[in-house]
């Protein structure tokens, strides 16, 4: 059964820094993953997609990497803001492409 | 567009009380699903539909039932209500062979 652990479960940062969080999974037989944004009260929000054959995908200030065989995906966010403030949850979609598999979230407050 | 819709925002049950939550979505998706996201949890599938006219379980389907009435609804059906059944629920749909799933607001649901 897949697994998805998220670290770490809280991070506070002024604002400005640049941050890494951190998704493991159990299960390299992936589909792809996808990384969301989650706001308190609402629901998710897709931010990025990597495919199981890509490394990485960037979109503005957001980097995802994945390394598939040691079951892992990194999200790099530079030069963070308040408005980046907000729950990120990483999934991972088996090779059927029909199943999510969420992990706990990080809950990331940037403080002005 | 309005996306994906849930009803109703939100919802207090007493133990044994029934209820269904709707779902609807104007992207012209083929497939939806339901989750349940619980504190800490992450997302956790209850069922879903991969097209009009199927529904198979996910990950926790125990007490609970779904509908998929058309190719824009689809619906969850809570028989006999539980506390363990507390959540915040979400709707969600993708296009056929695409890989990005969207999400609605959710539901958030309380059994006393």
């Amino acid at each position: 059964k897949q697994e998805v652990t998220q670290i770490p479960a809280a991070l506070s940062v002024p604002e400005g820094e640049n941050l890494v969080l951190n998704c493991s999974f159990t299960d390299s037989a992936i589909y792809n993953l996808q990384w969301f944004r989650q706001d308190p009260g609402k629901g998710l929000t897709s931010l990025l997609l990597i495919q199981s054959s890509q490394r990485e995908q960037t979109s503005g200030r957001l980097n995802a990497s994945l390394d598939k065989s040691s079951g892992r995906s990194t999200l790099y966010i530079a030069a963070s803001q308040p408005g980046d403030s907000a729950t990120y949850l990483c999934a991972v979609i088996n090779n059927a492409g029909n199943m999510l598999t969420f992990g706990g979230g990080t809950r990331l407050m940037v403080k002005p | 567009n309005a996306g994906v819709t849930q009803t109703p925002k939100f919802q207090v049950l007493k133990t044994g009380q029934s209820m269904t939550l709707q779902c609807a979505q104007d992207m012209n998706h083929n497939s939806m699903y339901w989750y349940r996201q619980d504190p800490g949890m992450g997302l956790r599938l209850i069922y879903y539909s991969a097209s009009e006219g199927t529904t198979d379980k996910g990950e926790v389907p125990n007490g609970y039932n779904v509908s998929r009435l058309n190719k824009r609804e689809f619906s969850l059906r809570l028989e006999s209500a539980a506390p363990s059944q507390t959540s915040v629920y979400f709707c969600a749909s993708k296009i056929a062979g695409g890989d990005t799933q969207y999400f609605g607001p959710g539901t958030r649901l309380t059994v006393l």
